[in-house]
């Protein structure tokens, strides 16, 4: 596609449940990132991948959250046990290789109850 | 520790007025620094990337520059528009933090007609 593509836009659930975020990043883009933006707070990081080498998970802030991507495509961010400190914004970026300018989506807002 | 600073926090001009961004950074040992836009609900818009390399990049009316030995960059806007409005952010990728960005708050930049 023309630009980061992320679904769904908006997600509203309740405290406890499991949540799975998707990126669709642009095509032939090698790099994939994930961040998190709370409210009034800047940017985290919280995973990269780079083709197939194994991600940098570092940023993650806990074991309950996970991201897979396979290969150079797709790539889902899931959140099991959902607390209300995770609401936030989750954007997604994409880059051609590392050291290329990083594209966005418009990111997933993420509501807890 | 990486840490970002932008002054000011919040700017609100009239059209037309020049205007500098300001962006500072605790750890000189950096790849690159980026500046993006974002508007209220997207994401992020790259505007610029400097390498460690580099003094400056332009792109129509943005000027960007980059003073590495003294942690400090500066985004300038010629000739602002009502359509510049939006938050400014900028990010360093630091050279011992892998491929993550660390970013800024963000200034938060309103132009008035």
């Amino acid at each position: 596609g023309a630009g980061v593509s992320q679904s769904p836009s908006n997600k509203v659930t309740e405290k406890g449940k499991d949540v799975e975020l998707r990126c669709d990043p642009i095509s032939g883009h090698t790099a994939l990132y994930w961040y998190r933006q709370r409210l009034g707070q800047g940017l985290e990081f919280l995973i990269y991948f780079q083709g197939n080498s194994a991600p940098d998970k570092s940023g993650l802030p806990s074991d309950r959250f996970s991201a897979e991507r396979t290969g150079e495509s797709v790539s889902t961010l899931t959140i099991q046990r959902t607390q209300q400190e995770d609401s936030a914004v989750y954007l997604c970026a994409s880059s051609f290789v590392r050291d290329q300018p990083q594209h966005f989506g418009d990111g997933t807002r993420l509501s807890i109850l | 520790k990486q840490e970002v600073t932008q002054i000011p926090a919040a700017l609100s001009v009239p059209e037309g007025e020049n205007l500098v961004l300001n962006c500072s950074f605790t750890d000189s040992a950096i790849y690159n620094l980026q500046w993006f836009r974002q508007d209220p609900g997207k994401g992020l818009t790259s505007l610029l990337l400097i390498q460690s390399s580099q003094r400056e990049q332009t792109s129509g009316r943005l000027n960007a520059s980059l003073d590495k030995s003294s942690g400090r960059s500066t985004l300038y806007i010629a000739a602002s528009q009502p359509g510049d409005s939006a938050t400014y952010l900028c990010a360093v990728r630091k050279i011992t933090s892998g491929s993550r960005l660390t970013f800024g708050e963000g200034t938060q930049l309103t132009v008035n007609p």
